[in-house]
């Protein structure tokens, strides 16, 4: 019920290309869902969220896209650059709560 | 506006020892949660203190205490150490009913 499921474990894109990690939630009182990124060596940064009344949220190359019927959400990096390459958590949390969820994240590689 | 800082960064103990780490959330910020990361387990939430009293806490056993002081300021104590907590424990600051959390570099523990 409390689990955030994200997908793959780990993804190897070319330059240029589309990253997509995908992530799927159970309790639908979730009502925030962030995207972090976290480079080694550093704590996760968050890099863009969305709430489940929208579908969709873009914040430059970075798109979420928001499935509520599915509980699903995706993370989608366009023209991916090695600078990318770095690992990426999808989270969830509820109300006033300051619990986030983390899922296990995604190991992403963006071959130059 | 200075980041979430912890003390020490790396630590090295054995078994049986007891730690404790420090956490000093970003100046205003009143909440201050821990997570464990793991390689296998990803980030998981161990609590979350907010004017001095814990509001939140995860599914670890009680060798795993918290506490927060009366400047936001936080501690985390891990008695009784073992082989399996070796992880890099993370402090995360927000204001309260924020959902954005915002991360420190973590404290790499290593129990030999």
């Amino acid at each position: 019920q409390q689990q955030v499921k994200q997908s793959p474990q780990s993804l190897i894109v070319q330059k240029g290309g589309i990253s997509i990690i995908n992530c799927a939630y159970e309790n639908t009182a979730f009502d925030y869902f962030p995207w972090y990124q976290q480079f080694p060596g550093k704590g996760p940064a968050l890099l863009i969220a969305i709430r489940p009344d929208v579908s969709e949220k873009k914040e430059g190359r970075f798109t979420i896209s928001f499935n509520k019927s599915a509980k699903q959400f995706s993370l989608h990096i366009m023209d991916s650059q090695p600078g990318d390459s770095a690992t990426y958590f999808c989270a969830a949390s509820m109300g006033g709560d300051d619990k986030i969820i983390f899922g296990k994240g995604t190991r992403l590689h963006i071959l130059p | 506006k200075a980041g979430v800082t912890q003390t020490p960064r790396y630590l090295i103990k054995t078994r049986g020892q007891q730690v404790t780490l420090s956490c000093s959330p970003i100046s205003g910020h009143r909440s201050v949660s821990w997570y464990q990361q793991t390689p296998g387990q990803g980030l998981q939430f161990l609590f979350e203190y907010f004017s001095e009293t814990q509001r939140n806490k995860g599914n670890f056993p009680g060798r795993f205490s918290g506490r927060q002081f009366s400047n936001s300021r936080s501690e985390m104590n891990v008695s009784t150490l073992e082989l399996g907590d070796s992880a890099l424990y993370l402090c995360a600051s927000s204001l309260k009913g924020a959902h954005t959390q915002y991360f420190g570099p973590g404290t790499r523990l290593t129990v030999l």
